[in-house]
């Protein structure tokens, strides 16, 4: 069965600095797998997504992620933190069954300071 | 483009009351999605329906249960409320039916409160 790790619960950086949010997933066939963004009292806004195609994913707001196959690591980076970056981000893998799934992980909490 | 949008934006209820949410899919989707999110928590899978039709369905007992329209809109109804059932509840519409793995666009959520 499809699972998602995400590595560190919060990550606080400076304004300025790299963000890295950590994401592994366990899949039995190739997976879809996407990064969502919650910022507080809203719902989900999709960042980017991975499906088999170029392994470095460019997604919106300057957030890109990397399939590493041999790591089974698919994790979110940008290079630069602002503050309107502060929310909760969620890896997640579309399930291998027969219908659209996605199984989500528990979550990083982004904190940027200035 | 209208995106997805749900209703009401928060309720509150008492333990067995029953409840129901609505959602209005994204312009051309046609399959529904919704998600339990407790918090502090990852979304969790409850069910997904196309074509009016419930396909497939997370760990989840009976008492939730759901309906879609024929304008792809959806309701989410869940009967004696528990306590535990106090969540922000999503649902997500995509294109292209239950088979194919189209990315979801999810709605602002309800939040949902159990006394």
């Amino acid at each position: 069965a499809q699972s998602v790790t995400q590595l560190g619960s919060h990550v606080s950086v400076s304004e300025g600095a790299l963000v890295l949010l950590r994401c592994n997933y366990s899949s039995s066939v190739p997976p879809y797998l996407f990064w969502y963004v919650q910022y507080p009292n809203q719902g989900l806004q999709l960042l980017l997504k991975y499906t088999s195609a170029a392994t470095l994913v460019k997604g919106i707001n300057g957030f890109e992620a990397e399939f590493k196959k041999s790591e089974t690591s698919f994790h979110l980076t940008k290079p630069s933190a602002h503050m309107s970056d502060a929310a909760e981000y969620f890896c997640a893998v579309s399930d291998a069954g027969g219908y659209n799934k996605l199984i989500f992980g528990a979550g990083t909490r982004l904190a940027v300071h200035p | 483009e209208t995106g997805v949008t749900q209703s009401p934006t928060h309720l509150i209820k008492t333990r067995g009351q029953q409840v129901t949410l609505r959602c209005s899919s994204q312009s051309g989707h046609n399959t529904v999605s919704w998600y339990q999110q407790a918090l502090g928590q990852g979304p969790q899978f409850i069910f997904q329906y196309y074509r009016e039709e419930e396909n497939g369905r997370g760990n989840f007992p009976p008492r939730f249960s759901g309906l879609q329209f024929p304008n792809y809109s959806s309701e989410l109804n869940v009967n004696a409320l528990e306590l535990d059932d106090s969540a922000l509840y999503l649902c997500a519409s995509s294109s292209g039916g239950v088979w194919k793995k189209e990315t979801q666009y999810f709605g602002p959520g309800t939040r949902l409160l159990v006394l």
